[in-house]
Formats: C-alpha cells, sequence, structure tokens
C-alpha cells in the first residue's frame, strides 16, 4: 500500500463547477497535510495546509481532513481554466519528513 | 519573497561521473529537502536536513548524498551517476522545525545521464 494515495486522472470538470480532488494516506499517525499545485514545467507550489480534522477555507479552496477515514479532501469552487494544473497531496509523517502523492491531474473544460 | 535557486535547469552527464546539485535558499528556513519526480511515481524524498551538517535518509537515498555546511546551502551529489539517475530533481526549504509550514520549491533540475 502506498503511503499516500491519488487518483491520477485525469479529472475534467466544466468551467464554473465543484472540482473534488481525494487523497488517503497510510499512516495514522501523519500530522499535518498539504495540497500543492503544480503547472506543467513548473514546481509546485502551496495552495492549502491543514492540520485538525474538519473543513478549512481560503477563497475558492476547501480542504477537508477525516482523521479516522484516513482521508484528506480539496474542493474548488468556480473551477477556472487557470485551475488546469496537477494537485499533489503531501503527508508528513513523522519529524519533518513529507511524503507526496503522485497527484491527480485536473483539467477544467471552458 | 522566499527564494529557492537551484544551481542548473539543465544537465547532462556521462555514466560514472560525479554530479554535483547545489541549492541556495535566502530566507534563513531550518529545513532543506531534496526530491525528485518521475511520471507515475511523483515526488519522492531522496535526502533531507533540518539544520548544519545534519542529515537524514529520505525514502529512496540510495546512489546519493548530501552536504549541508552553511544554512543555506544544501547540495545533492550523485557520487557515480548511472541512467537510473536520469529525472527531475527538486530542492525544497521550509522554516518551522515542526514541520507545520510550507515547504518552498526551487525551480527543479533536469538531468539526464547518457
Amino acid at each position: 500500500q502506498k503511503e499516500v494515495e491519488q487518483n491520477s486522472g485525469p479529472l475534467s470538470v466544466p468551467e464554473g463547477a465543484i472540482a473534488s480532488l481525494n487523497c488517503t494516506y497510510s499512516d495514522r499517525g501523519s500530522q499535518s497535510f498539504f495540497w500543492y499545485r503544480q503547472y506543467s514545467g513548473k514546481s509546485p507550489e502551496l495552495i492549502m495546509s491543514i492540520y485538525s480534522n474538519g473543513d478549512k477555507e481560503d477563497g475558492r479552496f476547501t480542504a477537508q481532513l477525516n482523521k479516522a477515514s484516513q482521508y484528506v479532501s480539496l474542493l474548488i469552487r468556480d473551477s477556472q481554466p487557470s485551475d488546469s494544473a496537477t494537485y499533489l497531496c503531501a503527508v508528513r509523517r513523522g519529524y519533518q519528513k513529507v511524503t507526496f502523492g503522485t497527484g491527480t491531474k485536473l483539467q477544467v473544460i471552458p | 519573497d522566499v527564494k529557492v535557486t537551484q544551481s542548473s535547469r539543465y544537465l547532462v552527464k556521462r555514466t560514472g561521473e560525479k554530479v554535483f546539485l547545489e541549492c541556495v535558499q535566502d530566507m534563513d528556513h531550518e529545513n532543506m529537502f531534496w526530491y525528485r519526480q518521475d511520471p507515475g511515481l511523483g515526488l519522492r524524498l531522496i535526502y533531507f536536513s533540518y539544520d548544519v551538517k545534519m542529515k537524514e535518509k529520505g525514502d529512496i537515498p540510495e546512489g546519493y548524498s548530501v552536504s549541508r555546511e552553511k544554512k543555506e546551502r544544501f547540495s545533492l551529489i550523485l557520487e557515480s551517476a548511472s541512467t537510473n539517475q536520469t529525472s527531475m530533481y527538486l530542492c525544497a526549504s521550509s522554516l518551522s522545525v515542526d514541520g507545520n509550514t510550507e515547504a518552498f520549491f526551487g525551480q527543479g533540475t533536469r538531468l539526464t545521464v547518457v
């Protein structure tokens, strides 16, 4: 079992719709959870971090964490073509060690 | 703005060569990381460092070593480059010792070993 699992996609959504990206992790001791966005040919950049169960909202983005189910998700409301990218889920386990999923490619169709 | 700078954007090296990848950050971050990114495998942690002269193995340290002589600089060394080390290498840094702050990435070095 992979430590951090994501569906590779592509996930295609029409412009203006809600995009839902999911991630599961295997280590129950994981403490911090991150969503990064990576445009093609570019480096990852952080868009959300979440540390406790529940929802965290930032603009059009909402991160959701359920530690009992070992599940973290990212919702993007009012999706725009500029949101088309690969979204990487990352989990901190242990001291400083951050493990990334393989990413989900999102395509927003105009 | 935090800046993480990797010394080269593209590198081509021959099998068996010793290769140095350099990374410098300008925000006095304690933590620095080296990842490689391959299609279908995602970002995999090679080594990280949480202080000068300190290093910890990541998930795939074999064939690599690192050096952190100064806080701002973290070097990745391929002792004897092999074709399976052809990859995109990404350096990152972060501030907090408890890991609860974001990592900032450099622009990446695409290494080809021939």
